[in-house]
């Protein structure tokens, strides 16, 4: 069965910190991993997207790696922000032509003052 | 702004009711989702539409039914509502039929709730 999962649930940090969000999944076959942000209410909002032959991708603050080997993905944040407070949502595209995404549960940061 | 808009952004209805969503896709995007998010749960695939035609299906209940109009525009129709449905609903949209390598665009959902 097609699944991700992502960890730690919730996430508190301090304005200024970094932080690293994980996700694993079992998803085949694979096509390609995207990282969206979710504010609260708000629809998602793409950060990143790598294919299978990327390890890393970059934008602004958020870095996202990726280990096709071992099926994990993080999403790390330098320099944290009141405004990134927020769900972000691990989603891996399934099928031959990736027609298939399947959502993570988020994990849910909040950066504090 | 993702340039997907959905109408309305707030529903409040009845149980047994039946409602109508609405989601205009971006500009030049041929394939719309729609997805389901209930109270702190993550997103579930509901249905997918490309240029007019159903795509791929996910967990969607008989009770609901989409469709593509020539404009490219999409409505997604729940009928019989119960408390259960009570959720945002969002609309997204992408340029390539199958998804592969262009992101998702989401609307900013509409709120649902039966009571």
């Amino acid at each position: 069965k097609n699944q991700v999962e992502q960890s730690p649930q919730s996430l508190i940090i301090l304005e200024g910190k970094n932080c690293t969000l994980q996700c694993n999944y079992t998803v085949s076959p694979f096509s390609n991993l995207r990282w969206y942000k979710q504010d609260t209410g708000r629809g998602p909002v793409s950060l990143t997207i790598m294919t299978f032959s990327e390890n890393t991708k970059s934008n602004g603050r958020y870095t996202a790696t990726l280990d096709a080997d071992t099926k994990q993905s993080s999403l790390h944040i330098t320099a944290s922000q009141l405004s990134d407070s927020a769900s972000y949502i691990c989603v891996v595209s399934a099928g031959n032509y990736g027609q298939n995404f399947v959502f993570g549960p988020g994990t849910r940061l909040s950066v504090l003052p | 702004d993702s340039g997907v808009t959905q109408t309305p952004k707030h529903l409040i209805t009845a149980t047994g009711q039946r409602v109508t969503l609405r989601c205009s896709p971006r500009s030049g995007d041929l394939s719309v989702y729609w997805y389901q998010q209930s109270l702190d749960q993550g997103l579930q695939f509901l249905i997918q539409y490309y240029n007019g035609e159903e795509r791929a299906k996910g967990n969607i209940l008989e009770r609901f039914s989409a469709q593509q109009f020539p404009d490219l525009h999409s409505e997604l129709n729940l009928s019989s509502l119960e408390l259960g449905d009570s959720a945002l609903y969002f609309c997204a949209s992408s340029v390539e039929g199958q998804g592969a390598g262009s992101p998702l665009h989401f609307g900013n959902g509409t709120r649902l709730t039966v009571t």
